[in-house]
């Protein structure tokens, strides 16, 4: 079956701009993951969706930062005023859920490269 | 805090000759370990991964990975380089409370010489 798409898979920006990446997980995944990755460094943990309520957004740099998943499936990740630092590479995992407990295997998409002129 | 570390930014062997990457990691309470295995231009695969079942876990394409307690370690290895091997590697350590947060270490790049 279909695995974690991303779009767009590429996003260029200038600063201070407001901007959307999506992320569409494996059909039937009720918990969904925001990470952030800069260059030379590993993904970084921003929110966790479990259905349509983030069970944790302990990542989340600032105010800035925002994510939606209204629907339990498709969730939006938002970045308002963005700044040169947000350039990274956004990546979107999904897994189970909670039938899988922590130990749940995530599935990662492709990643969103944002770059912030 | 948790916390996990890779040793190694970047790690060279020749084909047919011992893999070890290390990993330690830094947990208050007993961890759920992953690694992940990213090749370039794909996204992160699931290597293997530690659900304190086995203290010797074997994971896909040859790997093998073992948790060492008294050493907070998880060190994955391969007995045998491949080309194909050579990726970044990411050691992760999820809790086994309080939520799903998962944390990553820095990353090694293998590279395998022929």
């Amino acid at each position: 079956g279909a695995g974690v798409s991303q779009t767009p898979s590429n996003k260029v920006t200038e600063k201070g701009k407001y901007v959307e990446l999506r992320c569409d997980p494996i059909s039937g995944h009720t918990a969904l993951y925001w990470y952030r990755q800069s260059l030379g460094q590993g993904p970084e943990f921003l929110i966790y969706f479990q259905g349509t309520g983030a069970a944790d957004d302990s990542g989340l740099p600032n105010d800035r930062f925002f994510a939606v998943r209204p629907e339990g499936s498709v969730s939006t990740l938002k970045i308002q005023r963005t700044e040169r630092g947000d350039s990274a590479v956004y990546l979107c995992a999904s897994s189970l859920g909670l039938a899988g407990g922590p130990i749940d295997t995530q599935y990662f998409g492709p990643g969103t490269r944002l770059t912030v002129l | 805090a948790q916390s996990v570390t890779q040793l190694g930014s970047h790690v060279s062997v020749s084909e047919g000759a011992l893999v070890l990457l290390r990993c330690n990691y830094s947990s208050s309470v007993p961890p759920y370990l992953f690694w992940y295995v990213q090749y370039p231009n794909q996204g992160l695969q699931l290597l293997l991964k530690y659900t304190s079942a086995a203290t010797l876990v074997k994971g896909i394409n040859g790997f093998e990975a073992e948790f060492k307690k008294s050493e907070t370690s998880f060190h994955l290895t391969k007995p045998s380089a491949h080309m194909s091997d050579a990726a970044e590697y990411f050691c992760a350590v999820t809790l086994g409370t309080g939520g799903f947060k998962t944390i990553f270490g820095a990353g090694t790049r293998l590279f395998v010489k022929a």
